[in-house]
């Protein structure tokens, strides 16, 4: 089945401690991105990558960092959480025209 | 003034109506999205449109290019069609690869 999958879907973190969260995607997608989702704001871009080795800052990449080492994953790294980062995020892939727009389930961080 | 922007915001109806959302954007774009979220936050997308019209079951996209403007209907409304629908628009950029999002139109259907 094709899919993006996110782990973990819940977590909760203490300010200052390091966190990644995973995304892979097996449908051979050059693209990914991360958003998070906040109410009222909706989906704000984090960062993007067109291929491997290949990533760009989105709207809102302050204090996140990603890495594409292999086409299939595209992991969120929290250096230095803070509360201002509790937020519903969402990795999403697809073709470089856009084609095959998947998103992942979504994981819910709290920085407490 | 944002360079997506949906309408309505909020929208009530009926089982069985028909239902129309509607995306305008400001930008050249390459392709648009029609995005379902369901209250899980599950996020789904539902078409991907650079032209004309496209259909699957029940729902309906269509987008004219000129005018900068998509819309996505729904026929014989249902309950389960209750979601956040959301337009995404990948603007025709060189070098970048970033898509921008309308705020949403939350749906509610009354059975």
């Amino acid at each position: 089945e094709a899919q993006v999958t996110q782990n973990p879907r819940y977590l909760i973190t203490v300010t200052g401690k390091k966190l990644t969260v995973t995304c892979s995607q097996n449908m051979n997608h050059e693209y990914m991105s991360w958003y998070r989702q906040d109410p009222g704001l909706g989906l704000r871009q984090i960062y993007y990558s067109m291929n491997v080795e290949v990533t760009d800052k989105g709207d809102v990449p302050e204090g996140y960092k990603v890495s594409r080492k292999e086409k299939r994953n595209f992991p969120l790294i929290l250096e230095s959480p803070s509360p201002n980062q509790t937020s519903l995020y969402f990795c999403a892939s697809s073709s470089w025209q856009g084609n095959g727009y998947t998103f992942g389930s979504g994981t819910r961080l709290t920085v407490v | 003034k944002n360079e997506v922007e949906q309408s309505p915001q909020n929208l009530t109806a009926q089982e069985g109506e028909f239902i129309t959302i509607n995306c305008s954007y400001s930008v050249g774009i390459s392709a648009l999205h029609w995005l379902q979220q369901h209250p899980g936050g599950g996020i789904v997308s539902l078409f991907m449109l650079s032209s004309g019209k496209k259909k699957h079951g029940r729902l309906i996209a269509t987008i004219n290019i000129q005018e900068k403007h998509s819309s996505l209907h729904i026929t014989a409304s249902h309950p389960r069609d209750s979601a956040v629908y959301i337009c995404a628009v990948l603007p025709l950029t060189s070098g970048t690869y970033k898509y921008i999002f309308g705020t949403g139109t939350r749906l509610k259907v009354l059975a």
